[in-house]
């Protein structure tokens, strides 16, 4: 039974590029919340994706946008990259009753 | 604004010393608690889940919760150096996402 799966594990970008993060749930779950967490720091919230769409959103710009597709796997996209973005991206599924997060093993963005 | 707020670290116990980690919440509205483990460079790992008061047990881990009081614990018994890692204290609002605090760091000395 996969648990939650990102892709890539790292990467390395400059100011003002485009990303995009992958991640596929846990098997049975069917939403899918991001978080952005800095070096030393606990998780901030990014959004949550239910059925497609989403569903809330923590304090975070519109340059952070996302998605989710049918089989309920999200994509993370942040638009003109700047050098506080650098941190570890964090997904996490569950199901929508009030059941805990299960996060993967995260992708860590770095700015140069 | 939803604020949780742990006791500052570092924290270090001796090995066999039962390790007492902190929490408090701002909303009282909060439904769900939750203990994760973060090693240094990996992800969080749910180690415990609370949703009434009074304690709930799952071996050497006994979580807290105080509603009343807006304030939830984790007690390690029989730290491990295993056990080393950063705490993070979690709470659902009640629309299953979480606000985290920053974390406790535990360091078990052997």
């Amino acid at each position: 039974d996969a648990g939650v799966t990102q892709s890539p594990t790292h990467l390395i970008k400059t100011r003002g590029q485009q990303v995009t993060l992958r991640c596929s749930p846990k098997s049975g779950h069917d939403t899918v919340s991001w978080y952005q967490q800095a070096l030393g720091q606990g998780p901030q919230f990014i959004f949550q994706y239910y059925e497609e769409e989403e569903r809330q959103r923590g304090n975070f710009p519109d340059r952070f946008s996302g998605h989710q597709f049918p089989n309920y796997s999200s994509e993370l996209n942040v638009n003109a990259l700047l050098l506080g973005d650098s941190a570890l991206y964090l997904c996490a599924s569950s199901t929508r009753v009030d059941q805990p997060q299960h996060f993967g093993d995260g992708t860590r963005l770095s700015i140069l | 604004q939803k604020e949780v707020e742990q006791n500052s670290g570092p924290l270090s116990v001796p090995e066999g010393a039962i390790a007492s980690l902190n929490c408090t919440y701002s909303d009282r509205g909060s439904q769900s608690f939750f203990w994760y483990r973060q090693y240094s460079g990996k992800s969080p790992e749910l180690i415990m889940s609370i949703y009434s008061n009074g304690d709930k047990e799952d071996g050497r881990f006994t979580a807290q919760l105080n509603k009343a009081s807006q304030y939830v614990s984790l007690l390690i018994r029989d730290s491990q150096p295993s056990d080393s890692a950063t705490y993070l204290c979690a709470v659902n609002p009640g629309a299953n996402n979480l606000f985290f605090g920053t974390g406790t760091r535990l360091t078990v000395i052997p």
